[in-house]
Parts: C-alpha cells; structure tokens; sequence
C-alpha cells in the first residue's frame, strides 16, 4: 500500500510569499502530525490532528503558521509571509489512531526561503 | 538542558562491531521511539517502547523507566546501517514527540 505523500518535494520562495505544504497520510490513519527539521538542528513538532477532534497547535512558532486537514485525510500546512528562519524540511507522519502508535512518515518538504 | 538527550553525537564503527547508542530524557513518558534517517533520505520508525526490550533482526531497543535511559542496540553492524538515529519520547498523555539531536553512525567497511 500506500505510504505517506508530501507535495512539493522541493520548495523555493522569497521572503514574504505565502506558501502551501501537502500531506496526504496513510488510507485509514487517523492521526497526522506535522514536524520541522531545520539544518543542524532536530526535529520539532508543530502540530495534530486527530480524527474530528480540535488540533493540538502546541508547537506552531508563530501566527504566520497554519494547518487544517479536511475530510480527515489530506492535510495542508501554510505559512504566510515567509522568512528565512522559515527555511527547513518539513515532515508529516501519520498513524493509525491516536496514542503510543508508530508513526509513518513522509519524504519531508524542503523548503528554501530567499 | 534538553528533555531528551543523546550520546554520542557522532560515532565511527568498523563494520562488524557490536554499537550502542544511548538516550536519556527528564519528563514522564508514555513511550519512547527510535528512529533512523538516512542522509538525503526519509525517517523511519524502528522501535516503540513502553518498557522492556524489542528485537527486530539485529536490532535491539532497550528502555528503563526508573532511570529514564533507553539504549539501541546494532550487532554485526554493516555499512548500510549508517545514518542518523534519533530518540523520541511521548510526554504522559500529550500527543507531541520531543526529539532527540540524534546520534550520527558510521560504519566502515
């Protein structure tokens, strides 16, 4: 089957455009999380989804970052008024239900901001 | 100090030896995940762990709860397990990882 799908693989912007980041999870998986791997750094997670329950935003570092997933499948991450501390790989994982389950996660994002 | 915390940072194993790679965190968890990367390459999840020990080919994860500290194990390593490791823990009953820096293997032919 299946794994995770993130689109575009690559992304390069300029500083102050908006941008979109899809995820398409696993068929069936209700949970989804979005993280950031910034170069030399670790990876941070920036926000759930769980089935129709309110997302966990607890990671999100600012206003400028959104995310909604409809539908309960696909998930899109947008980030208006991009800066260049923005630029980073940007992960989605999913997994089966909500709690100490595994986690599948996509190819990443890499966006590039100028 | 960070709540996950990883040794060593990097390590150099020529192929064949037995490798371990540690990881300490401060917070209450409710499991803990270990995780490779590939450079250039996407994340997978090797192991979860809530407690005792999980065994996947020569792979070994290890966790104590009352110390805190978790341990992936590589027998006979091989150069194809060179990447990048990472730690994570799930804080009690939150929905967010917490990583680890990660610990970079390479292991030489």
């Amino acid at each position: 089957g299946a794994g995770v799908s993130q689109s575009p693989s690559n992304k390069v912007t300029e500083k102050g455009k908006d941008v979109e980041l899809r995820c398409d999870p696993i068929s069936g998986h209700t949970a989804l999380y979005w993280y950031r791997q910034s170069l030399g750094q670790g990876l941070e997670f920036l926000i759930y989804f769980q089935g129709n329950s309110a997302p966990d935003k607890s990671g999100l570092p600012s206003d400028r970052f959104s995310a909604e997933r409809t539908g309960g499948s696909v998930s899109t991450l947008t980030i208006q008024r991009t800066q260049q501390e923005d630029s980073a790989v940007y992960l989605c994982a999913s997994s089966l239900s909500r709690g100490s389950e595994t986690q599948y996660f996509g190819p990443g994002t890499r966006l590039l901001v100028l | 100090k960070n709540e996950v915390e990883q040794s060593p940072q990097n390590l150099t194993a020529q192929e064949g030896e037995f490798i371990t790679i540690n990881c300490s965190y401060s917070v209450g968890i409710s499991a803990l995940h270990w995780l490779q990367q590939h450079p250039g390459g996407g994340i997978v999840s090797l192991f979860m762990l809530s407690s005792g020990k999980k065994k996947h080919g020569r792979l070994i994860a290890t966790i104590n709860i009352q110390e805190k500290h978790s341990s992936l194990h590589i027998t006979a390593s091989h150069p194809r397990d060179s990447a990048v490791y990472i730690c994570a823990v799930r804080r009690g009953a939150t929905n967010k990882l917490i990583f680890g820096t990660g610990t970079l293997l390479a292991v030489q032919p």
